[in-house]
């Protein structure tokens, strides 16, 4: 079975530009959430769908950000425009159900550099 | 709001040798607390994960957690570690709404 995976493992942009980040889930699994890691700090939450649709995105930093899941297969997460602090690494986790017991599997991330 | 702290930035240890890395968790609700580890250019990887029940967890690879709840930690022991144990590991605990609360990750060096 594939894991989660990510698309593209890495990217460098120019202040100023879009970029849009490409998350593959385990097929099946109805929840995905994306994270994000800066510089050497902890990895925090950005938002979670169920499905196609936004169950929590109170972690988004800004509207710079959009992220969209539609058909709630793949998901895309489009940084416009992009700023310096935007550069971190961006992963993707996914889901069967939600539930405590219920493991979160992670990509193996798209580390974002915004120069 | 919970939270999680981890207080070694980074452990050197040598081969062999056993080691801990230390997790402290502060939440008013019930725990789910989980360790994460991250390879070289690999993604994370659950290791072990406490939801209930006997306190001492076991997980992957050989290692082993303990939840003490009076003293709100949740550390990761290795009797005896690898080369290949040489990583970042992440403590996190599990807030009300699903979501993943990390701590800042430990980077563990295996010295031969």
């Amino acid at each position: 079975e594939a894991g989660v995976t990510q698309f593209p493992s890495h990217s460098v942009i120019e202040k100023g530009q879009t970029v849009t980040l490409r998350c593959d889930p385990i097929s099946g699994h109805d929840n995905l959430y994306w994270y994000r890691r800066v510089m050497g700090k902890e990895i925090k939450f950005l938002l979670h769908f169920v499905k196609e649709s936004k169950q929590d995105e109170s972690g988004m930093p800004n509207n710079r950000f959009l992220a969209e899941r539609t058909g709630g297969t793949y998901s895309t997460l489009k940084v416009q425009p992009a700023e310096l602090e935007d550069s971190g690494v961006y992963f993707c986790a996914s889901s069967l159900i939600v539930h405590s017991w219920n493991e979160q599997f992670f990509g193996p991330g798209t580390r974002l550099t915004v120069l | 709001a919970q939270s999680v702290t981890q207080l070694d930035s980074q452990v050197p240890v040598f081969e062999e040798a056993p080691v801990e890395l230390r997790c402290n968790y502060s939440s008013s609700v019930s725990v789910y607390l989980f360790w994460y580890v991250q390879y070289p250019n690999q993604g994370l990887q659950l290791l072990l994960k406490y939801l209930s029940g006997s306190t001492l967890v076991k997980g992957i690879n050989g290692f082993e957690a303990e939840f003490n709840k009076s003293q709100t930690s949740f550390h990761l022991r290795k009797p005896s570690v690898h080369i290949s144990d040489t990583a970042e590991y992440f403590c996190a605990v599990l807030d009300s709404s699903y979501k993943l609360i990390f701590g800042s990750g430990t980077r563990l060096l295996v010295r031969p």
